[in-house]
């Protein structure tokens, strides 16, 4: 597809449940980010990936999250005992490869909604 | 030293007027600002971007001014339009990319 595709659009759990949220970056985009949005706040970043290793993980909340990238290209969130606090809208991004250093612009999927009940 | 704070948290301008949102980071070693758009269920799309070594940068109705003693930004929007109703974002990075600390977000209400 053209942009950036997330799946599922919503996810709707039971709190201790386990989740899977899906990213497909744009094709040929070498670094994949995940965010999370809170209703009314700024994206908070996650995780990064460049090419298929995770180039910083700092934001993942817990041990609860992690994520993969095995073949460099779909990326997959996952997210174990899931806790009400986890509700947000998870939204990944693509870049192409830095040139000379700078990645500019990231382009956004349209975010999974998690709610956790 | 990480947060960027954004200011105001929501914003009405009429038709026409000047849309002004400010932000302000602590952290020097930011190098690259942008300025993201997200419409309600949408992704945020990046708007303007501006680099510590220029003051200011525009493209078509859009500004950005950047104070880098006083460690602040902002966003001009001229002749707002009822388009340009959405959520505005600041943020910024260090190594140019990648990694964004966002600000809070600002709501644009343009009134025709």
């Amino acid at each position: 597809g053209a942009g950036v595709s997330q799946t599922p659009s919503n996810k709707v759990t039971e709190k201790g449940k386990y989740v899977e949220l899906r990213c497909d970056p744009i094709s040929g985009h070498t670094a994949l980010y995940w965010y999370r949005q809170s209703l009314g706040q700024g994206p908070e970043f996650l995780i990064y990936f460049q090419g298929t290793g995770a180039a910083d993980d700092s934001g993942l909340p817990n041990d609860r999250f992690f994520a993969v990238r095995p073949e460099g290209s779909v990326s997959t969130l996952k997210i174990q005992r899931t806790e009400r606090g986890d509700s947000a809208v998870y939204l990944c991004a693509s870049s192409p490869t830095p040139l000379a250093g700078v990645v500019g612009e990231l382009f956004f999927g349209e975010g999974s909604r998690l709610t956790v009940l | 030293q990480q947060q960027v704070k954004q200011s105001p948290q929501s914003l009405i301008v009429q038709k026409g007027g000047i849309s002004i949102i400010n932000c302000a980071y602590e952290n020097t070693a930011f190098d690259y600002f942008p300025w993201y758009q997200q419409f309600p269920g949408k992704g945020p799309a990046l708007l303007i971007a501006i680099r510590p070594d220029v003051s200011e940068k525009k493209e078509g109705r859009f500004t950005i001014s950047f104070n880098k003693s006083a460690k602040q930004f902002s966003l001009h929007i001229m002749d707002s339009q009822p388009g340009d109703s959405a959520t505005y974002f600041c943020a910024a990075s260090m190594d140019q990319g990648g990694k964004l600390i966002f600000g809070q977000g600002t709501e644009l209400s343009v009134k025709p």
